[in-house]
């Protein structure tokens, strides 16, 4: 019974190509998470959802979007792939309800993104 | 913005007590939480502190100073298994109630 699932774990692709990397949850949880983690371990949020908001770090460059096709996923689709974007890349989920939010996320087992 | 600061790395030997110590400067906080992470592995949550104060969980403590801006993290009887980095996180008001995680804190125990 996997919590937070995520598709592929690993994802090798050239420069300039267009990916998108799948997240589910089966917690039931209202809010969805993606981060990116750089080769120095440096964890970084990216994007969180709900049925109502995205709040989306403003670091990230626009070839970056997420899609939520419903509630319990929340999938990345990144453009013209660089360099730079290699990395791992974590989705989570938490229980934020009515502004008393519950602080333990759940994290995906991540994938691991290399371009080439 | 937001900051944060631990030690890169920790040693110490099985069986001891290890504290790791998390500094953090953020204009809308409002907890502090705490993962770990194995080599390969997803970051695994620990604990939060809302409050100031110690919260303890088995072997692993986490306290937290508002007025300080400081919080840690202490794992006594330090096992084999508790190698791993530890995270500790903001959750920061003025960025959407979100989590801005620390560097990270290499934990290696000794035998």
């Amino acid at each position: 019974d996997t919590a937070v699932s995520q598709t592929p774990k690993y994802l090798v692709t050239q420069m300039g190509n267009d990916k998108s990397i799948k997240c589910e949850q089966n917690l039931g949880h209202d809010t969805m998470y993606w981060y990116k983690q750089d080769s120095k371990k440096f964890l970084k949020i990216m994007f969180s959802y709900n049925n109502k908001e995205l709040i989306i770090n403003e670091t990230v460059p626009n070839r970056f979007s997420p899609k939520s096709p419903d509630k319990a996923h929340l999938n990345l689709h990144i453009n013209s792939l660089e360099l730079g974007d290699s990395a791992v890349y974590f989705c989570a989920s938490s229980q934020v309800d009515r502004g008393r939010s519950y602080n333990e996320q759940f994290f995906g087992p991540g994938t691991r993104l290399t371009v080439l | 913005g937001q900051s944060l600061e631990q030690p890169s790395e920790v040693t110490a030997v099985e069986g001891a007590i290890v504290q790791i110590n998390c500094t953090y400067q953020t204009s809308g906080f409002y907890g502090l939480s705490w993962y770990q992470q194995h080599d390969g592995g997803a970051p695994t949550f620990l604990s939060y502190n809302g409050l100031d104060g110690l919260e303890e969980t088995g072997r692993f403590s986490s306290f937290l100073s508002r007025s300080d801006s400081y919080g840690y993290l202490l794992l006594q009887e330090l096992q084999m298994k508790d190698s791993a980095s530890y995270f500790c996180a903001v959750r920061d008001k003025s960025y959407g109630q979100n989590f801005v995680f620390g560097p990270g804190t290499r934990l290696s125990v000794l035998p």
